[in-house]
């Protein structure tokens, strides 16, 4: 059974900085693409970065580029998101994704406050 | 960016009957490979997205055969023929042809 478990998630000032992990299982995860997906409170959904199997290609969504790097140990079975300066902007839930959207994990809640 | 744009945006069914939601999106969906890449997932309350339906028609692992994906270029519809109390929720149709992956607004289902 796949499993995606996130975690790191909290509540930090504006220009704070926070970095999120996923814990995978039941797949090979050498062999995926990853990704970040989140979604703001009560509103739709967003990709937000993305990484190679090997993790040598990377790419974001113009709103984070710059701000957030995404990285992977495939020794580990695990994907990163470094998120600095963030801004109030980025409160949501932060979702681990598989491939082009397989599989998702239960999300993990950042919130961007004064 | 590719726009994907979802019609209607509430959906009251009632049980048993057919419901239909649309997509369509900004850009043709027709990747390099020839496949085009185009999922509705299902979010129902208080849970995570989860994939219903992959590349326009086929159906996830587990997935009811009450849900069917058709479409293509950049018209797609998912269609569930006989809506049960477990399918309220909001789905989002979403590509992955291009970069950013981009999903629809969503459409909430709810029971009348």
């Amino acid at each position: 059974e796949v499993q995606l478990v996130e975690s790191g998630g909290g509540l930090v000032q504006p220009g704070g900085s926070l970095r999120l992990s996923c814990a995978a299982s039941g797949f090979t995860f050498s062999s995926y693409w990853m990704s970040w997906a989140r979604q703001a409170p009560g509103k739709g959904l967003e990709w937000v970065a993305i990484i190679k199997q090997d993790g040598r290609d990377k790419n974001y969504v113009d709103s984070v580029r710059g701000r957030f790097t995404i990285s992977r140990d495939n020794a580990k079975n695990s994907l990163f998101l470094q998120m600095n300066s963030l801004r109030v902007e980025d409160t949501a839930v932060y979702y681990c994704v598989t491939g082009r959207g397989d599989y998702w994990g239960q999300g993990t809640l950042v919130s961007v406050s004064s | 960016d590719v726009v994907m744009t979802q019609s209607p945006l509430s959906l009251p069914v009632t049980l048993g009957q057919p419901a239909s939601i649309s997509c369509r999106s900004s850009q043709s969906l027709v990747y390099s490979d020839g496949n085009t890449y185009l999922n509705w997932l299902q979010q129902r309350p208080g849970q995570s997205p989860r994939r219903l339906i992959y590349k326009v028609s086929n159906r996830d692992s587990g997935v009811p055969d009450r849900f069917s994906g058709s479409g293509s270029g950049t018209d797609f519809t998912l269609k569930i023929s006989r809506v049960e109390a477990e399918d309220v929720g909001v789905y989002y149709c979403m590509q992955g042809t291009h970069w950013p992956r981009t999903f629809g607004q969503g459409t909430k289902v709810e029971i009348k």
